[in-house]
């Protein structure tokens, strides 16, 4: 079956540290791979994808195939960064019948 | 624009009632899910409506569960003899046709449901 695993349900780090949050797939084919992030009191919403290849809020994220791995990252973590954070990839169905595999997601929490 | 729009925000109901909760999509969006959001279980996909297909309820936890999609618009969750284990947040999102474009998913504010 397919599957996204984030093997971390809670991250806890100090603000100005580097932060890293995994995120790994079932192998299949070329995939596409998201992050998405709720901040408290927010909506769910994207943060990035893999194929825009592009740094939002500081945090990158590399798809690395040899690994079926795509950890999100940042140098220097901010207390506004706590959130929860969401792996997805969309199922491998053709055609309509396509929906997102989530990971468990995430908690980041940014210490002062 | 608008966004995904939910209601009610907060929904507290007596064990054993039936309650039904809405989701309007963002126009012209295909596609529309349903999914349940609890402290510790993360985000668990409920229901899937893509255009005129048949829906993918493979998330429904039990037939106390069900969702249509009239007009290819509107969503109602209904949750039949709710029970406790139903308190969550039960969020909607849509997308473009996930077949053709990107998957990006635009959420809703969710519906806080709470059974006593």
């Amino acid at each position: 079956a397919q599957r996204v695993t984030q093997p971390e349900k809670l991250l806890s780090v100090f603000k100005g540290a580097p932060v890293e949050l995994k995120c790994n797939y079932s192998y299949s084919g070329s995939p596409e791979l998201f992050w998405y992030v709720q901040y408290s009191r927010q909506r769910l919403q994207l943060l990035l994808r893999h194929i825009s290849r592009e740094s939002i809020k500081g945090f990158t994220a590399d798809l690395n195939k040899g690994e079926t791995s795509f950890h999100l990252k940042k140098p220097f973590a901010q207390e506004e960064d706590s959130a929860m954070y969401y792996c997805a990839r969309p199922s491998n169905r053709a055609g309509n019948n396509r929906k997102l595999i989530w990971g468990l997601g995430t908690s980041l929490a940014v210490n002062p | 624009g608008a966004g995904v729009s939910q209601s009610p925000s907060n929904k507290v109901t007596e064990k054993g009632k039936d309650v039904e909760l809405r989701c309007d999509p963002i126009s012209g969006h295909t596609a529309l899910y349903w999914y349940r959001q609890s402290l510790g279980q993360g985000l668990e996909f409920l229901i899937y409506f893509q255009g005129n297909s048949a829906p993918d309820k493979s998330g429904l936890p039990s037939d106390r569960f069900s969702a249509e999609r009239t007009g290819g618009s509107v969503s109602t969750l209904t949750i039949q003899r709710t029970q406790q284990e139903d308190s969550a947040v039960y969020l909607c999102a849509s997308s473009v046709n996930p077949g053709r474009g990107p998957y990006e998913q635009y959420f809703g504010p969710g519906t806080r449901l709470t059974v006593t």
